[in-house]
């Protein structure tokens, strides 16, 4: 079955230091891969995709993910941190082959940016 | 686009009480899918439903769960009787095909 693991439920950074929130997925096929990120009550907004084009992919507010198939990794990274990005970050797989939006989620990284 | 709407956005009752949670998806999004998200199990799919017709119920804690889709543009999710294990954040998602997109969740307490 198809899963997601993100390593480390909090990572804390720096203002101004790099972000690196880890993402590994498990399948058989290379699915499509997305990270979200949730702000404090509020639902979860997609940060970028990738969806078999190119596999470094830029999102919204700086953030890029690379897609690395030899490692089956989706690691989220910006090069420098801003107050502003401490939120909960989710990675999610879902299937290439399903006609559904149907996601797997990862539990969750909380990122915590001290200034 | 005013996104996947959710009502209520906070909801507190009484143990053994309905509650009813409603979504409006995406005008045009084939795809509507019931998440909760709690400290303990972080985000579980209860329901998922394509083009107004259930396909997965299987995270569906127990039969006091319900979810229907009368019609393209509005599902609800009930709960009877809510017990205080219910407590949680009812996020409602919609696409078609792929990325979904999120509500702003129903905070329920069930006291």
């Amino acid at each position: 079955a198809q899963s997601v693991t993100q390593l480390g439920s909090h990572v804390s950074v720096s203002e101004g230091a790099l972000v690196l929130l880890r993402c590994n997925y498990s399948s058989s096929v290379p699915p499509y891969l997305f990270w979200y990120v949730q702000y404090p009550n509020q639902g979860l907004q997609l940060l970028l995709k990738y969806t078999s084009a190119a596999t470094l992919v830029k999102g919204i507010n700086g953030f890029e993910a690379e897609f690395k198939k030899s490692e089956t990794s989706f690691h989220l990274t910006k090069p420098s941190a801003h107050m502003s990005d401490a939120a909960e970050y989710f990675c999610a797989a879902k299937s290439s082959s399903s006609n559904t939006g149907k996601l797997i989620f990862g539990q969750g990284t909380t990122l915590q940016v001290k200034p | 686009d005013a996104g996947v709407i959710q009502s209520p956005r906070h909801e507190v009752t009484e143990m053994g009480q309905e509650v009813t949670l409603r979504c409006k998806p995406i005008s045009g999004h084939n795809s509507l899918f019931w998440y909760r998200q709690t400290m303990m199990r972080g985000l579980e799919l209860l329901i998922y439903f394509n083009n107004n017709v259930p396909i997965d119920d299987s995270g569906m804690p127990e039969d006091r769960f319900s979810a229907k889709m009368p019609n393209a543009s509005f599902s609800t999710l009930k709960i009877q009787p809510s017990e205080p294990r219910d407590s949680a954040v009812y996020f409602c998602a919609s696409g078609i095909n792929s990325p979904l997109h999120f509500g702003n969740g129903t905070r329920l307490t069930v006291t």
